[in-house]
């Protein structure tokens, strides 16, 4: 069984930084590309980046390019998104997802909530 | 950008009702398009990938078409447990893009 499980979450101040995790279980993680979504809150969802499956190569929504960095750790089955100079309107619960290079996402975390206000 | 325009943002039906859930895309997407069901407070679910792949474990009573740049997910046979946010996602090109959302509830 595919397990996604997201641990970083927490509050920050406007231009602090915070980095997410995402450990995965149940699948060859190194075979599969990885992704990241939010959702603020009461709204819809968002695309916010995805890894190749080898981690090489990386893509961004125009929101958080040049501020999120986008990361794998092969070996330790473990996703990262480190966020730096963070906004209000970063303020969400962030998604872990199976896949997502040009293609669907098939399983999903159950998200970890980031907040950032002063 | 290729924007995803949902309808409607909002539908009620009864159990046993035939749903129909529209999403238009503002270009072509070569059947890159993928439908995900959100129940309150969790997080998405696949349903449907490739525009009408039934992804594994989905109840056959939803389905996916495709015409043109419009794409429809159908609900056969509403059941209770249908009631969710639906959204729809392509995948043709980057940024990846969804649509507002819409929400089914139950009469």
């Amino acid at each position: 069984e595919v397990q996604l499980v997201e641990s970083g979450g927490g509050l920050v101040q406007p231009g602090g930084s915070l980095r997410l995790s995402c450990a995965a279980s149940g699948f060859i993680f190194r075979n599969y590309a990885m992704s990241w979504v939010r959702q603020a809150p009461g709204k819809g969802l968002e695309w916010v980046s995805v890894i190749s499956a080898s981690g090489d190569t990386t893509n961004y929504a125009n929101s958080v390019k040049g501020r999120f960095t986008i990361s794998r750790d092969n070996s330790k089955n473990t996703l990262y998104l480190q966020m730096s100079s963070l906004r209000v309107e970063d303020t969400a619960v962030y998604y872990c997802a199976k896949g997502g290079w040009l293609a669907a996402c098939d399983s999903w975390g159950q998200g970890t909530l980031v907040t950032v206000s002063s | 950008d290729i924007q995803m325009t949902q309808s409607p943002s909002s539908v009620s039906a009864s159990v046993g009702d035939r749903v129909t859930i529209t999403c238009r895309a503002s270009q072509r997407l070569s059947s890159y398009l993928a439908w995900y069901q959100q129940r309150p407070g969790k997080a998405p679910k696949l349903l449907i990938y490739a525009a009408s792949a039934l992804y594994s474990g989905v109840p056959s009573r939803f389905s996916g078409s495709e015409s043109g740049t419009d794409f429809t997910l159908t609900i056969s046979s509403l059941q209770p447990e249908d009631c969710a946010i639906y959204y729809c996602q392509q995948a043709n090109s980057f940024p990846i893009t969804f649509g507002q959302g819409t929400r089914l509830e139950i009469k």
